[in-house]
């Protein structure tokens, strides 16, 4: 399986951006990196998702270098509603089936 | 849209005792996970679907866990019998599924309590 490894916590200060780095060295051809927001007592979210280069929504962007073995997650002037647990993930493929697991995950802490 | 909705949200029950929790996906997807998260493992995949046909159990814990999905709008993941190690959130998630892409969409959450 394409393991992929963050930072277990970070803390930034409100109006801050924060980046987010996740390492996925054994990415496969065919893997989309995507990353998501899980807040205390709801199910993650989807944030972001990109393949290559630089991608950018309304919440958040995402970098990935060439080599894609690895992704950041920017979040730009976080607020304090920005605490929560981020994860990227990868999907597996292989004999027809896929697995989509997610790592540890990075909590972030905004403080004021 | 409503999107991905389970039930209970909450159940205590006491070891020993069959437990049920239901998922209602995303109308038009056709990709259903189950996950459960704990603090010490975090979130783990447990069975797939895609088009109603389970594709990889091999997250299932023990043959206690079984899940069903007789159409593509409800499925079950049923625990029996239950233990106190079992106590968890236990997430469903659907998606439509595309080539290198998916983008699930999860549901609140059913937390578990065995006593």
């Amino acid at each position: 399986l394409a393991k992929t490894t963050q930072p277990i916590s970070m803390d930034s200060y409100e109006g801050q951006e924060v980046n987010i780095t996740c390492s996925h060295n054994n990415i496969a051809t065919n893997d989309y990196i995507t990353w998501y927001q899980q807040f205390p007592s709801q199910g993650p979210r989807f944030i972001i998702q990109g393949y290559k280069t630089k991608v950018t929504n309304e919440v958040a962007s995402l970098f990935i270098p060439a080599d894609r073995k690895s992704s950041t997650l920017s979040l730009p002037r976080v607020s304090l509603s920005d605490t929560a647990v981020y994860y990227c993930l990868l999907r597996y493929s292989g004999a027809g089936s896929y697995q989509l697991t997610f790592g540890k995950g990075t909590k972030l802490s905004v403080i004021p | 849209d409503a999107g991905v909705i389970q039930s209970p949200r909450h159940e205590v029950t006491e070891m020993g005792q069959e437990v049920t929790l239901r998922c209602k996906p995303i109308s038009g997807h056709n990709s259903l996970f189950w996950y459960r998260q704990t603090m010490m493992r975090g979130l783990e995949l447990l069975i797939y679907f895609n088009n109603n046909v389970p594709i990889d159990d091999s997250g299932m814990p023990e043959d206690r866990f079984s899940a069903k999905m007789p159409n593509a709008s409800f499925s079950t993941l049923k625990i029996q019998p239950s233990e106190p190690r079992d106590s968890a959130v236990y997430f469903c998630a659907s998606s439509r599924r595309e080539s290198g892409a998916n983008v699930l969409t999860f549901g609140a959450g059913s937390r578990l309590t065995v006593l």
